[in-house]
């Protein structure tokens, strides 16, 4: 119940186009859904988030699509760049009065061509 | 500037030996992770702590070890237990009860 899949492990878009990245996931207690983005040899980055008392939440080129009742959420690149390659991780966390406990994705490799 | 920092950025283990892997954040962050990384697994937690003097278990805590005598500082051993250690490390914190996590850079360990 603690899963969270991700796919597809990798992709590879053209400069300008979308790139989409699903998850899912199992555990309905979870209430916070973050993207990160990690670039070789770096830790990851918080890119957005969401919770589900939303369905959709936009930050510049970058968008999160969340469906409560499928259980699934999706991350849109819009207007993808070169700049964008990197490898992408969405997450989930249960509430927690205390630590909270990310369970990450298997990570999405994405690749913009030039 | 406030972040996290790990060291060393590359660690090389003999067999048999123990490795510690340095964690220091200068967030007053609450609670710190450890997380690793193996291509096509994401990230798996490790250990976690939400206070001085209190860690727990994460899903693969066999052949680890840490201790949080400071609250701005969170070590991982690795122990001669852990019999496949090559991986990238990943430090995280984050506020209580803050959402966001702040990584560090990583250690990359690899078994020679």
């Amino acid at each position: 119940q603690q899963q969270v899949k991700q796919s597809p492990q990798s992709l590879i878009v053209q400069k300008g186009g979308i790139s989409i990245i699903n998850c899912a996931y199992e555990n309905t207690a979870f209430d916070y859904f973050p993207w990160y983005q990690q670039f070789p040899g770096k830790g990851p980055a918080l890119l957005i988030a969401i919770r589900p008392d939303v369905s959709e939440k936009k930050e510049g080129r970058f968008t999160i699509s969340f469906n409560k009742s499928a259980k699934q959420f999706s991350l849109h690149i819009m207007d993808s760049q070169p700049g964008d390659s990197a490898t992408y991780f969405c997450a989930a966390s249960p509430p927690s009065g205390s630590a909270r406990q990310l369970t990450f994705g298997s990570g999405t490799q994405l690749t913009v061509l030039p | 500037d406030g972040g996290i920092t790990q060291s060393p950025k590359y660690l090389f283990r003999k067999e048999g030996q123990n490795v510690t892997l340095s964690c220091e954040q200068n967030l007053n962050h609450d609670a710190m992770y450890w997380y690793r990384q193996d291509p096509g697994q994401g990230l798996r937690l490790i250990y976690y702590s939400q206070i001085v003097n209190d860690f727990q278990k994460g899903d693969i805590a066999e052949g680890y070890s840490v201790s949080r005598e400071k609250k701005e500082s969170f070590p991982l051993t690795v122990t001669s237990a852990q019999k496949n250690p090559t991986a990238f490390y990943l430090c995280a914190s984050t506020l209580l009860p803050n959402y966001g996590y702040t990584f560090g850079s990583g250690t990359r360990l690899t078994v020679v």
